[in-house]
């Protein structure tokens, strides 16, 4: 079946640090890929998206790359800002395109 | 721009109540979503739609009931409420669907408490 396994958090961060955000999937031919974010309050809105291997999705600094060989879509951030606090969640699309499939999501904070 | 649009944001249940979420989308969308999200859980599937007229089961829909009458509205009607159901519950809204990378639109939520 399709599943996503993203790492656990909360994660805690200091302004400028580096981020990882660790996602792997399992899935039968080849999904489309997702992250999204979730800010407090609020609901969720994409932030980047890959649809074929090697593919690499950005936005506001994130960039996550569509590893077919490792099954795995990291997301990253070179220097995180503390607008970036929120809940990242990685998600596939079914090969049918019909039902998405999300992970627990991971809590983000950053600290001045 | 309006989006998806849910109604209500909260809601207070008795146990064996019965209530309907209701959700609007306005970007001609021919896919719709209902997921409810628990801590720690993720966004689980209840029921979604391929368009109107059509619903299919998600991953957690026993206690639920869908109808998509129109392109517009997907309402998620909850029969006789369980302390169980007690979640924030997310309809979301796609053009294409995940398969050519399309895009799911989500509205604010409703917070739902059965006591």
């Amino acid at each position: 079946g399709n599943s996503v396994t993203q790492m656990e958090g909360p994660v805690t961060l200091s302004e400028e640090a580096f981020l990882t955000i660790n996602c792997t999937y399992t899935a039968t031919g080849y999904p489309s890929l997702f992250w999204y974010v979730q800010y407090p309050g609020e609901g969720l809105q994409l932030l980047l998206k890959a649809t074929k291997a090697d593919d690499k999705g950005s936005n506001k600094g994130f960039e996550a790359t569509y590893r077919k060989e490792t099954t795995s879509f990291h997301l990253e951030k070179g220097s995180v800002q503390v607008s970036d606090s929120a809940v990242y969640f990685c998600a596939l699309s079914s090969l049918t395109g019909n039902q998405f499939y999300f992970g627990t999501g991971t809590s983000l904070t950053v600290i001045p | 721009n309006a989006g998806v649009t849910q109604t209500p944001k909260f809601r207070i249940l008795k146990i064996g109540q019965s209530m309907t979420l209701q959700c609007t989308q306005d970007m001609n969308h021919n896919y719709m979503y209902w997921y409810r999200q628990d801590p720690g859980m993720g966004l689980k599937l209840i029921y979604y739609s391929v368009g109107a007229g059509i619903t299919d089961k998600g991953e957690v829909p026993n206690g639920y009931n869908v109808s998509r009458s129109t392109t517009e509205d997907f309402p998620l009607r909850l029969e006789l409420a369980a302390p169980s159901q007690t979640s924030v519950y997310f309809c979301a809204s796609s053009y294409s669907g995940g398969g050519a990378g399309g895009e799911l639109f989500f509205g604010e939520g409703s917070r739902l408490t059965v006591l």
